[in-house]
């Protein structure tokens, strides 16, 4: 089991570029979460997706991010026109179900440079 | 506002020493507390705490919760280099599945 999955591991972009941060979860994972780590700050929850619903977006900003896990394929975390405040790692987390007994599975996270 | 407090922000320590960090936190509807090492990388799970005053240990690691006063300990003994990480807490509340994170304790160990 190849455990969460992300890439890519660093990304660069420039201001007014789109990022795309990719997650396969683990094997046999249905529940997708995407966290925002900022420099010398705790995990901040962005959104809860399953297979091609999005649960919860609470924690995303309304604009120019948005999130989804098709029923093919890895969730895509997109963040449109960059701004340097985006700068951060990006975490993806996945959960057999919404039962989560022990917390979550990491991904090793996207950091994201916003030049 | 749902919040976890984690002190020392950062910690500073030799080899062998022992270490105590601390985790308080004000949520609403309290499930369990949570755990995680952070080494440059993915979080890696250490405990789960749901009741007062039981303590789970693995090797040198330790920790306990204290829901009247709000918070947790970790306990690392014996501190090798290897500890040197960053340890989050964090709190799952009844939604199930959103974990409120501390900022997290920088603890570097020196040989």
């Amino acid at each position: 089991n190849a455990g969460v999955m992300q890439n890519p591991r660093h990304l660069v972009r420039r201001r007014g570029q789109e990022a795309r941060l990719r997650c396969s979860p683990m094997k046999g994972h249905s529940h997708v979460y995407w966290y925002r780590q900022l420099p010398e700050e705790g995990l901040k929850f962005m959104v809860y997706l399953q297979k091609e619903n999005i649960i919860d977006e609470s924690g995303m900003p309304k604009e120019r991010f948005s999130a989804e896990f098709p029923k093919e394929g890895p969730s895509i975390l997109r963040i449109q026109q960059v701004v340097r405040g985006d700068s951060a790692a990006y975490f993806c987390a996945s959960s057999p179900s919404i039962q989560i007994l022990y917390g979550y599975t990491f991904g090793s996270g996207t950091r994201l440079t916003v030049v | 506002e749902d919040k976890v407090v984690q002190s020392p922000l950062s910690l500073v320590v030799h080899e062998g020493d022992t270490v105590t960090l601390n985790c308080s936190y004000e949520v609403t509807n309290f499930r369990s507390l949570l755990w995680y090492k952070q080494e440059k990388k993915a979080p890696t799970f250490l405990f789960m705490l749901t009741s007062s005053g039981i303590e789970k240990k693995s090797g040198r690691l330790s920790s306990i919760l204290d829901k009247k006063e709000l918070f947790s300990i970790l306990n690392i003994t014996a501190t090798q280099t290897g500890d040197s990480a960053v340890y989050l807490c964090a709190v799952r509340m009844d939604s199930n599945y959103q974990l409120i994170w501390g900022a997290g304790t920088k603890l570097i160990i020196k040989p």
